[in-house]
């Protein structure tokens, strides 16, 4: 069954840092997110992305972050200066076409900024 | 703007009792809810959706929920609990349908705890 791979599971970072996560979403989707989940709070939206450039971005994805599909499979998440407040859990996820509504979440990648 | 709330942030049901996870939206349209369950140390994972066709879906995993525009209310039930039911679940919802990609609306999420 086709899913949604993420890397690293974990990364530990201080604070300042750059810090990139990758994901590879579901190769015949379109639709690119990310989300993220501070421990204990709810899964929060960050970003879309479609046709190589953002669709809709929160206002928690200030200019601290970037997105970037760097080729025909990767989707990758970049925070330039990392803050303690970073630390999360950021999931990537894709969807096929819209409204469909059934995104595809991979594991997740922690991060932690000390 | 549309949101979810999922009332109780924790509930504990015994092995073979009743699950009830509630949620409720807020929407000036028609929406489109979901429920998503995480296990452990896993991503999120749909459990079943509603799009505006039968009031009452079904999802995986014996779970359901029905639509009642009413009382605003996707309540999730499960007739009977097990043990490998215990994770965390997450209503959400698709803001401002037309004008969206996509994304979803997250709920707060209930932890579920089932108890032998």
């Amino acid at each position: 069954e086709p899913e949604v791979t993420q890397t690293p599971s974990h990364q530990v970072t201080q604070m300042g840092q750059e810090v990139i996560l990758r994901c590879v979403p579901i190769s015949n989707h379109l639709y690119f997110y990310w989300y993220r989940q501070i421990l204990g709070q709810k899964v929060e939206f960050l970003v879309s992305f479609y046709n190589n450039e953002i669709s809709e971005k929160s206002e928690i994805f200030d200019d601290q972050f970037s997105v970037e599909r760097p080729d025909g499979s990767n989707f990758t998440l970049k925070i330039r200066s990392t803050k303690l407040e970073d630390s999360a859990m950021y999931f990537c996820a894709s969807i096929a076409g819209r409204y469909t509504g059934e995104l595809f979440f991979g594991e997740g990648s922690r991060l932690t900024v000390l | 703007a549309q949101s979810v709330t999922q009332l109780g942030s924790h509930v504990s049901v015994s092995e073979g009792a009743l699950v009830l996870l509630r949620c409720n939206y807020s929407s000036s349209v028609p929406p489109y809810l979901f429920w998503y369950v995480q296990y452990p140390n896993q991503g999120l994972q749909l459990l079943l959706k509603y799009t505006s066709a039968a009031t009452l879906v079904k999802g995986i995993n014996g779970f359901e929920a029905e639509f009642k525009k009413s009382e605003t209310s996707f309540h999730l039930t499960k007739p009977s609990a097990h043990m490998s039911d215990a994770a965390e679940y997450f209503c959400a919802v698709i803001p401002n349908y037309g004008g969206s990609q996509g994304n979803l609306i997250f709920g707060k999420g209930t932890k579920l705890s089932v108890k032998p």
